[in-house]
């Protein structure tokens, strides 16, 4: 069975410093592992995917994350945060395309 | 032109009626799905279509009746609507990639259809 914990319910950064959203995995196999953004009343857009070639895997707007099989972990980074990045974060895991596991998802404030 | 679209984007109505939700991607895709999201912002996966067949029912009760006329649609009819039905319906669709790495698939996501329920 696949799941997903997102460590981090809420994040708060300061508008130019280094943004960490963390999440541990669950998995039988070797998994596909995404970050998805949700901003206000909006869809949900792919930030980065990882499935299983390079694990530093890079995104879109500056996003980056590294897969660690020994750690179960697929942690989110950005260097330098902007105001625009406060939405909602999901990380996600999934053993085949039928079928993906949503974390509960990472609410990130921006301070001016 | 929107890859995935939902209709429509709100639906307010009363306890017992049926009501429905179109989705339509533009992608090509294979695979489409249906998701519910909670007032907490949690995303749980309902339905998963491949080419016209159910895959994947994840235990949603049967007043909820998918129907894919096609590949490329995905409806979702609702009866006796209840008042923990009320939620953000997405529309979600999806296709395998083969390339050196092995596989690889992405999830494009339709807009949500608040639904309320009162």
């Amino acid at each position: 069975a696949q799941s997903v914990t997102q460590l981090d319910s809420h994040v708060s950064v300061s508008e130019g410093t280094p943004v960490l959203l963390r999440c541990n995995y669950s998995s039988s196999y070797s998994p596909s592992l995404f970050w998805y953004v949700q901003h206000p009343n909006k869809g949900l857009q792919l930030l980065l995917k990882y499935t299983s070639a390079a694990t530093l895997v890079k995104g879109i707007n500056g996003f980056e994350a590294e897969f660690k099989k020994s750690e179960t972990s697929f942690h989110l980074t950005k260097p330098s945060a902007h105001m625009s990045d406060a939405a909602e974060y999901f990380c996600v895991v999934s053993e085949d395309i039928y079928k993906l596991s949503f974390g509960a998802g990472t609410t990130v404030t921006v301070r001016a | 032109d929107t890859a995935v679209s939902q209709t429509p984007k709100y639906l307010v109505t009363q306890m017992g009626n049926d009501k429905s939700i179109k989705c339509e991607q533009n992608l090509g895709h294979d695979t489409m799905y249906w998701y519910k999201q909670d007032s907490k912002k949690f995303l749980k996966i309902m339905f998963s279509y491949n080419n016209k067949e159910l895959i994947i029912n994840e235990t949603v009760p049967n007043r909820f009746s998918p129907k894919s006329p096609d590949k490329a649609h995905l409806n979702l009819h609702i009866n006796s609507l209840e008042l923990g039905d009320s939620a953000v319906y997405f529309c979600a669709s999806s296709q395998v990639y083969t390339g050196v790495a092995g596989n690889s698939y992405e999830q494009y996501f339709g807009p949500g259809t608040r639904l309320t329920v009162t």
